[in-house]
């Protein structure tokens, strides 16, 4: 079935950036997603890719699509301690009511 | 403000009770969803609903069950029959079910984490 995979963690110093990866299996995705999850809360929709694109940039979130390799990037620049969270990546299919979720990757920002 | 209201946030339970966890939006969304959320994994999709009076189980709906008579409210009971329902729930609507002309943000409530003693 399909499948989506990011890393676990990732640390970051505070006012670097930060790359968040993740890949997918299905490659008829048409939409692919990035939530925000800070603790102990519900997600946020972040930023989203319709899948004819490339590249999307909205202030200090870049993301980046590789559809021939199924490889998804949330990039943030200038990494600040309210980026803390834990960032879920997410497809879609047209025909496909549900969302495919990958694990999340923690982002620990380090002083 | 509109949003999603999930109750309660806390919810501690002993084996082989039912508990039901309260979902309520004022989005006018139609569609509605529960997640369960462990450590290290994904969402799951529990139950969800594209309409009133509606709903189709997802992929962990065993040991689950839901109601939606209303368009705003989407309770989720946790039966005695779910095997380990420790876990952090999350409820979610949405304005339309995902397609090419609607890229179908979810809105999630804040959550409710169930312990089971």
């Amino acid at each position: 079935g399909e499948d989506v995979e990011q890393s676990l963690f990732l640390s970051v110093r505070e006012g670097d950036s930060s790359v968040i990866n993740c890949t997918y299996t299905d490659s008829s995705s048409t939409y692919l997603y990035w939530y925000k999850q800070e603790p102990g809360a519900g997600l946020q929709l972040l930023t989203y890719i319709f899948s004819n694109m490339d590249m999307k940039q909205d202030q200090r979130l870049t993301v980046l699509l590789n559809k021939k390799d199924k490889h998804l990037s949330l990039r943030i620049a200038d990494t600040q301690t309210g980026d803390s969270a834990i960032y879920f990546c997410a497809e879609s299919e047209d025909s496909n009511y549900q969302l495919i979720w990958g694990a999340g990757t923690k982002l620990i920002i380090k002083p | 403000d509109g949003g999603i209201t999930q109750s309660p946030k806390y919810l501690f339970r002993k084996e082989g009770q039912n508990v039901t966890l309260s979902c309520e939006q004022n989005l006018n969304h139609d569609a509605m969803y529960w997640y369960r959320q462990d450590p290290g994994q994904g969402l799951r999709l529990i139950y969800y609903s594209q309409i009133v009076n509606d709903f189709q189980k997802g992929d962990i709906a065993e040991g689950y069950s839901v109601s939606r008579e209303k368009k705003e409210s989407f309770p989720l009971t946790v039966t005695s029959a779910q095997k380990n329902p420790t876990a952090f729930y999350l409820c979610a609507s949405s304005i339309a079910v995902v397609s090419s002309y609607a890229h179908g943000e979810l809105f999630f409530g804040e959550g409710s984490r169930l312990t089971v003693l």
